[in-house]
């Protein structure tokens, strides 16, 4: 299987601030990375997929970058409904499409 | 509209098998490139991705669970329906059906059904 690792796993920020979430894959998988948001009783909402694309409706503060093993997730100027957790998952070759463990963001 | 419904018991005994049926409306199963899938989420933990099938009716598991997972489809009702043996107390969580397609967003999950939460205990 394909080793999602996200870092940090949790990060206190304030409303306005830049913030960046990494995810590290134990293997190459090109850009065949995605980026979903949770919120407390709700499904995960996709927000950015292959790496980089903005998923339509999704806030143009969002953004995405990497590729290979390396992939970044940043938030221009936080809002507060951007304080959710932030999931990372691989969708290289075949199954299983492994999630990374998540990143909570809180209110400082 | 892509729309998704999960369905099933809310609680089951340990050594149980679990049977949850998702319902789905607004794509076919039979167009190349689709499929749907089970990932589950305990509680205050991370997601975990469980089972997909394909309109082609290949079936691909989680590795740590395959022995205990069975998917698979029903066309004449739009379904897709998902076992899991031996239930544990570990195994209690939210259970989402997807929608996934290859040709799209190079097979991300756009489209989740609500969530089923199962626990398991006696």
């Amino acid at each position: 299987d394909i080793q999602m690792t996200q870092s940090p796993s949790s990060l206190s920020a304030s409303v306005g601030d830049r913030v960046t979430i990494s995810c590290r894959a134990s293997q190459s998988i090109a850009s065949y990375l995605n980026w979903y948001h949770q919120k407390p009783g709700k499904a995960p909402k996709l927000l950015i997929y292959a790496a980089s694309s903005l998923q339509s409706g999704v806030p143009s503060r969002f953004s995405g970058s990497g590729s290979g093993t390396d992939f970044t997730l940043t938030i221009s100027s936080l809002q507060p409904e951007d304080f959710a957790t932030y999931y990372c998952q691989q969708t290289y070759s075949t199954p299983p499409y492994t999630f990374g463990q998540g990143t909570k963001l809180e209110i400082k | 509209q892509i729309t998704l419904k999960e369905s099933g018991p809310t609680l089951v005994k340990p050594t149980q098998t679990l049977t949850l049926t998702c319902t789905f409306s607004g794509f076919s199963l039979f167009t190349s490139g689709v499929g749907v899938g089970w990932i589950r989420q305990p509680p205050g933990k991370a997601l975990e991705w469980l089972a997909l099938i394909y309109w082609d009716d290949e079936k691909r598991y989680s590795p740590s669970l395959e022995s205990r997972l069975t998917i698979a489809r029903d066309t004449s009702e739009n379904q897709v329906v998902l076992t899991m043996t031996k239930m544990d107390p570990v195994d209690t969580g939210t259970y989402y059906c997807t929608h996934f397609d290859r040709t799209m967003f190079r097979g991300a999950l756009e489209y989740w059904g609500q969530g089923t939460l199962v626990t398991v205990s006696s």
